[in-house]
C-alpha cells in the first residue's frame, strides 16, 4: 500500500541555518504531496503542496519539489527562525485519504 | 470561533471506562475525519464522514470504537471499555466537499486521552 517515510527527529538547528527534512513516498501513480506543520499548542495546518511531478510548493520561505524519479518531496528553508520550531508532517493523497509520515520535530535555537 | 473545535482537550480515565470525544467542524464543511496519533507516530485514520453518505469506518481498530455525525454538524467518537493502548491524541479534521480531493484538511487541536 501507499506509504510515506520521513526523517526522524528531533532536528536541532541554530537560527539562520539551512534546513532540509527528507520525505520519500511509495505510491501507485503520481499522488499529490503535502507538508503540514503543527506549531506548539495549535492544530495541524497545511504548509505547502504539489500536485504533479516537478511542481514546487512554497510558503513562508519553505519549499519542496515533487521529484518523481526519486519519489521524494524534501522540505527546505534557507534560513530558519526560532518561530519555525514545530512538528512537520509529510503526506500524500490517496483518493480522499491522506497517508501520513511519522512527523519530524524541528527545534531552532537562538 | 471559525476553526475546528474539539473537546475535551485532555481526558484522563481509568481502564475499562467509556469516553466520548467531540468535534465541532467548520460550518459548511461536509467532510469530517477522525485520526489517532500515538506518541512519535504519524496520523492513523479512523473514520471518514461525507455529508449524508455512509461513513468509511475502515480505520476503526476494534468494535470498541464508534463514531457518529448527524448531517454536517458535530461528530462524537466513543471508545468503550478503554484500554491503555488507546492512550493517544485524537484529531478531528474537516474540509469542504472539494477539499477531500485537494488534500487540504483543517484540524482541531486534538483531544489527548490518557488511560490509566
Amino acid at each position: 500500500g501507499d506509504s510515506v517515510t520521513q526523517m526522524e527527529g528531533p532536528v536541532t538547528l541554530s537560527e539562520e541555518a539551512f534546513l532540509t527534512i527528507n520525505c520519500t513516498y511509495t505510491a501507485t501513480g503520481y499522488p499529490s504531496l503535502f507538508w503540514y506543520v503543527q506549531y506548539p499548542g495549535e492544530g495541524l495546518q497545511l504548509l505547502l503542496k504539489a500536485t504533479k511531478a516537478d511542481d514546487k510548493g512554497s510558503n513562508k520561505g519553505f519549499e519542496a519539489t515533487y521529484r518523481k524519479e526519486t519519489t521524494s518531496f524534501h522540505l527546505e528553508k534557507g534560513s530558519v527562525q526560532v518561530s519555525d520550531s514545530a512538528v512537520y508532517f509529510c503526506a500524500l493523497r490517496s483518493n480522499y485519504q491522506l497517508i501520513w509520515g511519522a512527523g519530524t520535530k524541528l527545534i531552532i535555537k537562538p | 470561533g471559525a476553526g475546528v473545535s474539539q473537546s475535551p482537550s485532555n481526558k484522563v480515565t481509568e481502564k475499562g471506562k467509556d469516553v466520548e470525544l467531540r468535534c465541532d467542524p467548520i460550518s459548511g464543511h461536509t467532510a469530517l475525519y477522525w485520526y489517532r496519533q500515538r506518541l512519535g507516530q504519524g496520523l492513523e485514520f479512523l473514520i471518514y464522514f461525507q455529508g449524508n453518505s455512509a461513513p468509511d469506518k475502515s480505520g476503526l481498530p476494534s468494535d470498541r470504537f464508534s463514531a457518529e455525525r448527524t448531517g454536517e454538524s458535530v461528530s462524537t467518537l466513543t471508545i468503550q471499555r478503554t484500554q491503555q493502548e488507546d492512550s493517544a491524541v485524537y484529531l478531528c479534521a474537516s474540509t469542504p466537499q472539494g477539499g477531500r480531493y485537494t488534500g487540504e484538511l483543517f484540524f482541531g487541536e486534538g483531544s489527548r486521552l490518557t488511560v490509566l
